[in-house]
């Protein structure tokens, strides 16, 4: 199965900062990225699809790049209620499907 | 809210029980997914069923049984289980196989 890496953290980030992690595919042949986003106990959420040129959703930017093959997704203005964890989610086509990254847990602090 | 229903919520069950979990949507979508997650891990896939019929079948268990009823319904059949085995399960759904998934809020199984 190819990879889908990400740094687990955590992240402590005050309140109000900007952070950004990155994720790290190894499918050349990758076809739709996404994240999500995990609170403790409960279902992952879609936060975002990432398209080619980018994508933004309010405090949430996400970034594809192709050549050196990882997403991004930055969160500005961070708030207490953005503490999860955040699951990158390749889709390598065919018969790779949907591969999960482990996570990166984001804690923002007061 | 979620608009893909799991239930139960809560199992527990001994290592000779029989029992099932239960998923439902009704967004029209033809791809439905079970996931098995535990503690500190991101979903693991279990089973796909694209147009009600099985697609992928990730190496598990033949005490996990997959059944898909009709295009809004996904089983889980469960038997003689493992402590192992605990964890939560998490019914998935999307428009096609491999689209942007929606999830329900899982069924968390202990098996004693």
């Amino acid at each position: 199965r190819k990879e889908v890496e990400q740094d687990p953290g955590p992240f402590n980030v005050p309140e109000g900062a900007t952070v950004a992690f990155n994720c790290t595919y190894s499918n050349s042949a990758s076809q739709s990225f996404f994240w999500y986003r995990q609170d403790c106990r409960k279902e992952p959420k879609l936060l975002m699809s990432v398209y080619s040129s980018g994508n933004e959703d309010g405090r949430f930017t996400a970034q594809l790049n192709r050549a050196s093959q990882y997403i991004s997704l930055l969160i500005r203005d961070s708030k207490l209620s953005d503490s999860a964890t955040y699951l990158c989610v390749v889709n390598g086509g065919g018969a790779d499907g949907l591969t999960f990254g482990k996570g990166t847990h984001l804690i923002i602090q007061p | 809210d979620t608009e893909v229903t799991q239930t139960p919520k809560h199992l527990v069950m001994g290592m000779t029980n029989k029992k099932s979990l239960k998923c439902e949507q009704h967004m029209g979508h033809r791809a439905m997914y079970w996931y098995k997650q535990k503690a500190k891990k991101p979903p693991e896939l279990m089973f796909v069923y694209s147009y009600e019929k099985l697609s992928i079948n990730e190496s598990v268990p033949s005490r996990f049984s997959p059944e898909c009823p009709n295009s809004s319904l996904l089983n889980l059949h469960l038997h003689a289980l493992q402590p192992e085995d605990s964890a939560l399960y998490l019914c998935a759904s999307s428009q096609v196989e491999a689209g942007e998934l929606f999830f329900g809020e899982g069924s968390r199984l202990t098996v004693l």
